[in-house]
């Protein structure tokens, strides 16, 4: 049964920071790893999605790495500002079909 | 080319009553997944459905929680006689495959049931 665990759980830091938000997840054999977006109160956002054969991907000031031996991936948000303040969530994708299993998110909060 | 659409946005019910959330897949996707998200935690898989076939309940409760997804209209997540702790947000999701590896799910904007 895979399980997918997000550190921290909450982030604050001062805009302009770098940071960086971790997933990590226990079964390796997943086709895909996706990034998402959370505002309060609202639907998904989806960010970055890296296949099961890459090793990152880049959206504008994100990054997203995916290292599926070790079962981790991280998504880097570069000079964070305030309209970056949400909660991020991770998802891999496995199974013999699209078993989505979501991670617990990050509430990421960039203070003016 | 419309997403996934979910009606209602909103619903509120009271104790007892029944809700029925629909989810309209993006156009040429036959695959619809329903999560659900209480407060405070994260999305958990409740269903998978095809046209006119459950795949994967494994994640619904075993009472009062149905789902349908019909050869015509919308797929259907039914809960009957509910109760507060129904309260959640129910997100839908659709792919136009069960293949993981070239296809990704879209999902909807979410409808978020209040049981009062």
């Amino acid at each position: 049964k895979q399980e997918v665990t997000q550190i921290p759980a909450a982030l604050s830091v001062p805009e302009g920071e770098n940071l960086v938000l971790n997933c990590s997840f226990t079964d390796s054999a997943i086709y895909n790893l996706q990034w998402f977006r959370q505002d309060p109160g609202k639907g998904l956002t989806s960010l970055l999605l890296i296949q099961s054969s890459q090793r990152e991907q880049t959206s504008g000031r994100l990054n997203a790495s995916l290292d599926k031996s070790s079962g981790r991936s991280t998504l880097y948000i570069a000079a964070s500002q305030p309209g970056d303040s949400a909660t991020y969530l991770c998802a891999a994708n496995s199974g013999g079909y699209q078993k989505v299993t979501f991670g617990t998110g990050t509430k990421l909060q960039v203070i003016p | 080319n419309a997403g996934v659409m979910q009606n209602p946005r909103h619903l509120v019910r009271r104790r007892g009553q029944e809700a029925r959330l629909r989810c309209s897949p993006m156009k040429g996707h036959s695959h619809v997944y329903w999560y659900r998200q209480l407060p405070e935690e994260g999305l958990k898989f409740m269903v998978y459905l095809q046209k006119e076939n459950i795949i994967d309940e494994s994640g619904m409760p075993k009472e009062r929680f149905s789902a349908e997804f019909p050869k015509e209209g919308p797929s259907i997540l039914r809960i009957q006689q509910v109760v507060r702790g129904d309260s959640a947000a129910y997100f839908c999701a659709s792919s136009p495959s069960s293949r993981g590896e070239t296809d990704t799910q879209y999902f909807g904007p979410g409808t978020r049931l209040t049981v009062l």
